[in-house]
């Protein structure tokens, strides 16, 4: 079946370590995206990516970076430098003309 | 002001009964309507999927859009406790880039 992975499904990280989620999807998709979530404040856009080698930050971009090698991966990297990462991240994919497909999410915690 | 605006609730509703859901944007550029269910620490799942105005059905579900009024609509027939989660209203225009509400969390009583 086609879908979007992220994995891990849980992700603990120390002050000032950067760690990196994993998002793939299988779905023939050209777009991605990376959302953050809180309590409250709904989802809101980190960085996205139309196409292979080409991505632009969202609104909320300081603190992360991404790369977009292939078609079916977009893996997100929270730096030390973001001060707050402790959220719901969640990874999408689109097609011209339709909705987004999301993957399960990664629950980010720092310890 | 946020793009997009919708009641967080929290809404709670005997089984059976007729859920409205509803959100406000102020980008006359949105084009594309949709709505999302939302369970407990999963990731959305896209309910519905509306392009301009007008109304749309899938079995229970309801999807109204009113652009002269920027005003969306989410309807529930007969609720069910499984209906239980979490409505995230979206919408983009042609540059795919998805606005969302803050979401209003659904509680349907057995």
């Amino acid at each position: 079946d086609g879908g979007i992975t992220q994995s891990p499904k849980y992700l603990f990280r120390k002050e000032g370590q950067n760690v990196t989620l994993s998002c793939e999807q299988n779905l023939n998709h050209d777009a991605m995206y990376w959302y953050r979530q809180d309590p409250g404040q709904g989802l809101r856009l980190i960085y996205y990516s139309q196409i292979v080698n080409d991505f632009q930050k969202g609104d909320i971009a300081e603190g992360y970076s991404v790369s977009r090698e292939k078609k079916e991966s977009f893996p997100l990297t929270v730096t030390s430098a973001q001060k707050n990462p402790t959220a719901f991240y969640l990874c999408a994919s689109s097609r011209q003309g339709s909705g987004y497909t999301f993957g399960s999410g990664t629950r980010l915690t720092v310890v | 002001q946020k793009e997009v605006e919708q009641d967080p609730g929290p809404l709670s509703v005997p089984e059976g009964a007729i859920v409205s859901l509803n959100c406000t944007y102020s980008n006359s550029a949105f084009q594309y309507f949709m709505w999302y269910r939302q369970y407990s620490r999963k990731g959305p799942e896209l309910l519905m999927y509306t392009y301009s105005s007008g109304n749309k059905e899938d079995g229970r579900f309801t999807a109204q859009v009113d652009k002269s009024s920027k005003y969306i609509s989410l309807f529930i027939r007969d609720s069910q406790p499984s209906d239980s989660a979490t409505y995230l209203c979206a919408m983009y225009s042609n540059d795919y880039k998805l606005s969302f509400g803050a979401g209003t969390t659904v509680t349907v009583r057995a």
